[in-house]
């Protein structure tokens, strides 16, 4: 049984591009969350997607968006990087009617 | 709104000596809690998690945690520290309003001295 998955594993950017991210949830589960975690600081929430939506947002500008595919699987989009959003991006995965989320290993982003 | 405080940002301990990491909470209601443990390049591994049943929850590789809902305290404990525990433990709260939004504290560092 496959775990959360994430692509890239690391990723390289310069300021004012974009970037996608993306994840594969576990088998059998239907929501999809990320997460933003900083160097030395817990993760913080970005937002959450089921059905397609987005239900849940984080305290996080517009540049930072998703989507979620009819597989369950999830993007998340930066645009006009900032050297601030240099961070370890973490998806986690859980069915809808329950609270445990699994993680998976992050994306880590670095820009320049 | 709902908030999580880890008292110690580093710990360090001997092999074989007990472990205490401390984390408090602040919630309007009455949450579920979580540790998570992050190894080096890894992603977030759940370690336990209380969901008002027993106060007192038992674990993966033999941690434990106690739920003391008038300290507002979920302290994570292990009788005896082996190497491969050294990493970042997370403690975490679920926030009011359904979602399962998580709530993380800042993390505590533990490191494992032979």
């Amino acid at each position: 049984d496959a775990g959360v998955t994430q692509s890239p594993t690391h990723l390289i950017k310069t300021r004012g591009q974009q970037v996608t991210l993306r994840c594969s949830p576990k088998s059998g589960h239907d929501t999809v969350s990320w997460y933003q975690q900083a160097l030395g600081q817990g993760p913080q929430f970005i937002f959450q997607y089921y059905e397609e939506e987005e239900r849940q947002r984080g305290n996080f500008p517009d540049r930072f968006s998703g989507h979620q595919f009819p597989n369950y699987s999830s993007e998340l989009n930066v645009n006009a990087l900032l050297l601030g959003d240099s961070a370890l991006y973490l998806c986690a995965s859980s069915k809808i009617e329950e609270e445990t989320q699994y993680f998976g290993p992050g994306t880590r982003l670095l820009v320049l | 709104a709902q908030s999580v405080t880890q008292l110690d940002s580093h710990v360090s301990v001997s092999e074989g000596t007990p472990v205490l990491l401390r984390c408090n909470y602040s919630s309007s209601y009455s949450p579920s809690l979580f540790w998570y443990v992050q190894h080096p390049n890894k992603g977030l591994q759940l370690l336990l998690k209380y969901t008002s049943a027993a106060t007192l929850v038992k674990g993966i590789n033999g941690f434990e945690a106690e739920f003391k809902k008038s300290e507002t305290s979920f302290h994570l404990t292990k009788p005896s520290a082996h190497m491969s525990d050294a990493a970042e433990y997370l403690c975490v709260v679920t926030s009011a309003g359904g979602y399962n939004k998580l709530i993380f504290g800042a993390g505590t560092r533990l490191a494992v001295h032979p």
